[in-house]
């Protein structure tokens, strides 16, 4: 199994500003993810982090609000760009290593936006 | 977009005491069915990965099955422990995506 470091844990910010989720792995994995969950919600998958390439994005979400990176197999960030009060969220990043393995998650950022 | 639906929402137990809770999802595009342990401050932990109609797993006190043809699956505690307090999610695997249904939010009190 993959070990997933992922920073900050929690923050707090300022409506308008930009945050930038770091997620580090201790292996190389093809495939990354970035989830949310907002209050009350279930576990939304926002893109897929693509090596060497734009990332994939869901419906619903936009390269704008939320650009990620993904320079190499064991790295990606995830910015929340402009961020309102609906934003605040829980963000995680997960891998997954073969195709009936199941996902590793990092611990998560728990994001509130004043 | 998948409709992955868990039931209860939430469920108090007495420390001692089995449970058990539920995910439905459609049967078309199914590819594998996950479940989760969600524990708060922590992140989610795989707990199985089920993929053949009928099947069972088993770790521990915990143990799941899988119905594909009517799109369900069964989560069961046995001698539920307060350690056992956690949300668990289902996910719904099509081999592109992941579904995931809110939770069951599990609190066992001692």
């Amino acid at each position: 199994s993959a070990v997933i470091s992922q920073k900050p844990s929690r923050d707090i910010c300022q409506r308008g500003t930009s945050l930038t989720i770091q997620c580090q792995v201790d292996s190389q994995v093809t495939m990354m993810f970035w989830y949310r969950q907002q209050p009350g919600q279930s576990l939304t998958l926002i893109a897929t982090a693509n090596q060497g390439s734009e990332a994939t994005y869901e419906s619903g979400f936009v390269i704008d609000k939320f650009p990620i990176s993904r320079p190499n197999l064991t790295f990606s960030t995830l910015t929340v760009s402009n961020m309102s009060p609906e934003d605040s969220s829980i963000y995680l990043c997960s891998v997954k290593t073969g195709p009936n393995q199941p996902q590793h998650f990092g611990d998560g950022t728990r994001l509130s936006i004043l | 977009i998948l409709n992955v639906e868990q039931s209860p929402q939430s469920l108090h137990v007495q420390e001692g005491d089995s449970t058990n809770f539920t995910c439905s999802f459609p049967s078309s595009n199914f590819y594998a069915l996950h479940w989760y342990r969600w524990e708060t401050a922590k992140s989610p932990e795989a707990l199985f990965v089920m993929t053949l109609n009928g099947d069972e797993k088993k770790k521990g006190r915990i143990s799941a099955t899988l119905n594909t043809k009517e799109g369900y699956s069964y989560l069961y505690i046995k001698g539920s422990q307060p350690e056992d307090s956690a949300t668990y999610l289902c996910a719904s695997y099509t081999g592109n995506q992941f579904y995931f249904g809110t939770g069951t939010s599990l609190t066992v009190i001692p």
